[in-house]
């Protein structure tokens, strides 16, 4: 199993500023994925980071917004960008191991909330 | 898109058995996944299963399929306290950029476990 941890845990941010979410894997993962999961619903998958090649960006997602890097095989960041309160949210970092696709371990999340 | 479902919340009385229920639309999911989300954590895979079995069972988790019907049930023996958390069930579908599948989750039901 491979664990997960997410920089910052929380955070409260002034609307129009960005902020730099990180993720660190303990150890080398095949894929790396970023999702939102808003206040009382599910997870929204907003992209795949690919090692050393732009992210694979989900329908309603933009590279602009959310720029997103990885640039080795355990590291991966999350920018959301020009923020505004209907960007409060709880991102969560999430890897793959193997073949499987829901043999996949979750960060602890990041909440961040725009004021 | 495909969609899963779930209803939001579930109260037991500890010791009883729990029953959480999912639908899913996509009829060429392989797998359907169970995950459980304690509070400030991430998602903890709890089990799977393949399409083509009725029934899995691992210790307290019973997960039981109908395909013909796309319902999805986990089963919770002798339920703890330490059960109480939010339960998603998910299926791996196509993405919208390639050919690939990503998980799609449901909203997740709340379970409280009374004491």
């Amino acid at each position: 199993s491979a664990v997960i941890s997410q920089k910052p845990s929380r955070d409260i941010c002034q609307r129009g500023t960005s902020l730099t979410i990180q993720c660190q894997v303990d150890s080398q993962v095949t894929m790396m994925f970023w999702y939102r999961q808003q206040p009382g619903q599910s997870l929204t998958l907003i992209a795949t980071a690919n090692q050393g090649s732009e992210a694979t960006y989900e329908s309603g997602f933009v590279i602009d917004k959310f720029p997103i890097s990885r640039p080795n095989l355990t590291f991966s960041t999350l920018t959301v960008s020009n923020m505004s309160p209907e960007d409060s949210s709880i991102y969560l970092c999430s890897a793959r191991t193997g073949d499987l696709v829901g043999d996949a371990f979750f960060g602890q999340g990041t909440r961040l909330t725009v004021v | 898109g495909e969609d899963v479902e779930q209803s939001l919340f579930l109260s037991v009385r500890e010791g009883d058995s729990s029953v959480i229920n999912c639908t899913y639309t996509d009829s060429s999911s392989t797998y359907l996944y169970w995950y459980k989300q304690e509070p400030g954590a991430g998602l903890q895979l709890l089990t799977y299963i393949f399409s083509n079995m009725d029934m899995k069972q691992d210790q307290r988790l019973t997960v039981l399929l109908n395909k013909k019907d796309k319902h999805l049930s986990l089963r919770i023996a002798d339920t703890q306290t330490g059960d109480s958390a939010i339960y998603f069930c998910a299926e791996a579908s196509p993405i919208s950029s390639g050919s690939a599948r990503q998980l799609t989750f449901g909203s997740g039901t709340q379970l409280t476990v009374l004491p």
